[in-house]
């Protein structure tokens, strides 16, 4: 079945520094991959939109210079979380759709971002 | 604007049935499906609807019925392993952007 990796797993940083998290599709490429933010005992919140050779299309209130999204291959998007503080400090979760057409999505396991 | 409501917290017996109710406002509409989640985990997939009616995997049906934008999830032979939270999820858009619910958290006890 379809994969989606996400490394890492868990990171500790400090404030101010910057922390990118990687979203690979193992056996199927993805045009379109999904980042979605998730706080303790809440929902996911979709982030943006990653696109294969062209800009991530971010949900209103999502500060894209703060979260920067490159979408270089058919296989990886990358979320990165410049200066970050701790009120940055949550769960990311990638996500793709397995196959074209497909209705639901596929999710990484996520990265748990802690800020110090 | 969007939004998809589905209860908070439903506690049940080892081996017992239990629903798990959604409705939903959206601008769009292309399918309902449902997701587990354990804690500390990424979310799995688990049905999905496009039509209305009763769709059956295993111990999970899934039911849709778009007149009254309304879903549920019946969970049957329920184990401990399925101590969970559960998400709704709305995919509103072409561009197969998919909305989440605020997930309802299941405890089962023996």
């Amino acid at each position: 079945g379809a994969v989606v990796s996400q490394h890492p797993s868990r990171v500790i940083c400090k404030s101010g520094t910057s922390v990118k998290i990687e979203c690979r599709s193992l056996d199927f490429q993805a045009t379109t991959m999904f980042w979605y933010r998730q706080f303790p005992k809440q929902s996911l919140m979709l982030m943006a939109t990653s696109n294969e050779g062209s800009k991530a299309t971010y949900e209103q209130g999502v500060e894209k210079d703060k979260f920067l999204i490159n979408h270089a291959s058919l296989t990886l998007s990358t979320l990165t979380v410049t200066s970050a503080h701790p009120e940055d400090s949550s769960f990311y979760i990638c996500s793709a759709r397995p196959y074209s057409g497909a209705n639901v999505l596929t999710f990484g396991a996520g990265s748990r971002l802690t800020v110090l | 604007g969007q939004s998809l409501e589905q209860p908070s917290e439903v506690t049940a017996v080892e081996g017992a049935i239990v629903q798990i109710n959604c409705t939903y406002q959206t601008s769009g509409f292309y399918g309902l499906s449902w997701y587990q989640q354990h804690d500390g985990g990424a979310p799995t997939f688990l049905s999905y609807n496009a039509l209305d009616g009763l769709e059956e995997t295993g111990r999970f049906s899934s039911f849709l019925s778009r007149s009254d934008s309304y879903g549920y999830l019946l969970l049957q032979e329920l184990q401990m392993k399925d101590s969970a939270s559960y998400f709704c999820a709305v995919r509103y858009s072409s561009a197969s952007k998919i909305i989440f619910g605020s997930g309802t958290r299941l405890s089962i006890r023996p």
